[in-house]
């Protein structure tokens, strides 16, 4: 079982959409976790931390649940510039942080 | 602007060249690391200095070695490669004092003939 798994999509959604994507761990000791986004040929970026309490930033939510060992990302009113590749990410660590594969969004006008 | 700065930005090279990677960071952090993108793949950690310490070899062929002469600085020298090493390379920093937020810089786009 991959340490960390997500949907590759893509998601197409149309402007002004809600959409929300899933990540989920296999390692229980994990013990930050991060969503960053990733733009075609760029580097990745932090987006926001994910706390168990849930966090909100803008149009972003994030939220993990230790007990199911999944967090997620929820985007709110979509603009054309939230087209990325997200990224779930786990800090399980002594510096050793994995990266999840991503998920495509492509949002349209 | 990330804080991050690679050089060069791509890179193309034989089997049996030389050549090395160069990651600077004016962050003031204390950790630095190499990342290797495949197509298709999750980001690959390769190497994590900490204080100058090396702290993880994720199994990683010796034709790639790590260099970490200060906090702010640290190389990837390349030898004998193999075309299946074409990839993105990625450096990043972090605080280095847990919860650790990476900063990347742009990536060396490599690729081996």
């Amino acid at each position: 079982r991959k340490e960390v798994e997500q949907d590759p999509g893509p998601f197409n959604v149309p402007e002004g959409a809600t959409v929300a994507f899933n990540c989920t761990y296999s390692n229980s000791a994990s013990q930050s976790f991060f969503w960053y986004r990733q733009d075609c040929r760029k580097e990745p970026k932090l987006l926001m931390s994910v706390y168990s309490s849930g966090n909100e930033d803008g149009r972003f939510t994030a939220q993990l649940n230790r007990a199911s060992q999944y967090i997620s990302l929820l985007i709110r009113d979509s603009k054309l510039s939230d087209s990325a590749t997200y990224l779930c990410v786990l800090d399980t660590g002594g510096f050793k942080t994995i990266f999840g594969a991503g998920t495509r969004l492509f949002v349209k006008a | 602007e990330t804080g991050v700065t690679q050089t060069p930005r791509h890179l193309v090279m034989g089997m049996t060249n030389k050549k090395s990677l160069k990651c600077e960071q004016h962050l003031g952090h204390n950790a630095m690391y190499w990342y290797k993108q495949s197509a298709k793949k999750p980001l690959e950690l390769m190497f994590v200095y900490n204080f100058k310490e090396q702290t993880e070899n994720n199994s990683v062929p010796s034709r790639f070695s790590p260099e970490c002469p200060n906090s702010s600085h640290l190389f990837l020298h390349l030898h004998t490669l193999q075309p299946e090493d074409s990839a993105l390379y990625l450096c990043a920093s972090s605080q280095g004092q847990g919860d650790e937020k990476l900063f990347f810089g742009s990536g060396t786009q490599l690729s081996v003939l």
